[in-house]
């Protein structure tokens, strides 16, 4: 069935590194969401991508969606410690997100 | 800014017993989602509404489970039977618009725990 796989599941970073998660589909996607939750809070939305190819930045953020539509990543430049969190891809569908296993990451001052 | 709401934050309950969670989504969304997470794993869907009737639901959501629209402001889930592995974080989502291109937003969830 359906998977949307991301590496790592966790990582720990040391506050000033760079931090990258990467989400894998085993199909082609129409486009896709990444979504930011905190511990022990919500999904919140970040950004979505939907041109192959296509990057995108938010500050210290750059999203990247791969040429063939079945890849993406999320890397973050010099993490501080409100980084830390799980981040989620997920493919939106018509009547639903279908979401990506999640990276956990964990900033050490 | 607007947010979606959800009450109660965290609900304790029986097995077997009935639960009801409940949710006002942000006003002008016209479509509505229920989600869970079980400790330490991703989102998973359970089930779109729209136009006062089901989308889309997953396997997940079976027979003891149903949604409702009872007024213009609320969405409830209701779990008819709990069992211990319904223990979980429920999130409910709307959005303006409909999938594809239409971001959602989650109000903070209810933690369910069945004993």
């Amino acid at each position: 069935g359906q998977q949307v796989m991301q590496i790592p599941q966790y990582q720990h970073v040391q506050e000033g590194e760079d931090f990258t998660t990467y989400c894998n589909s085993s199909t082609t996607l129409s486009n896709i969401q990444w979504y930011k939750q905190r511990p022990g809070g919500h999904p919140v939305f970040l950004i979505q991508l939907v041109k192959s190819g296509e990057v995108k930045k938010q500050k210290r953020l750059t999203f990247q969606f791969g040429e063939a539509k079945k890849n993406s990543s999320l890397h973050i430049t010099a993490t501080q410690t409100t980084d830390v969190g799980t981040y989620f891809c997920a493919q939106p569908r018509a009547n639903n997100l279908f979401f990506g296993t999640g990276t956990r990451l964990t900033v050490i001052p | 800014e607007p947010e979606v709401t959800q009450t109660p934050s965290h609900q304790v309950t029986q097995m077997g017993q009935e639960v009801i969670l409940r949710c006002v989504p942000i006003s002008n969304h016209l479509y509505f989602y229920w989600y869970r997470q079980i400790l330490g794993q991703k989102v998973e869907f359970l089930v779109s509404f729209y136009n006062n009737e089901i989308s889309e639901k997953s396997e997940i959501f079976d027979d003891q489970f149903s949604v409702e629209r009872p007024d213009g402001s609320n969405f409830t889930l209701k779990i008819r039977s709990t069992k211990l592995e319904d223990s979980a974080m429920y999130f409910c989502a709307s959005s303006p618009g409909q999938g594809l291109t239409y971001e959602q937003y989650f109000g903070p969830g209810t933690r369910l725990t069945v004993t």
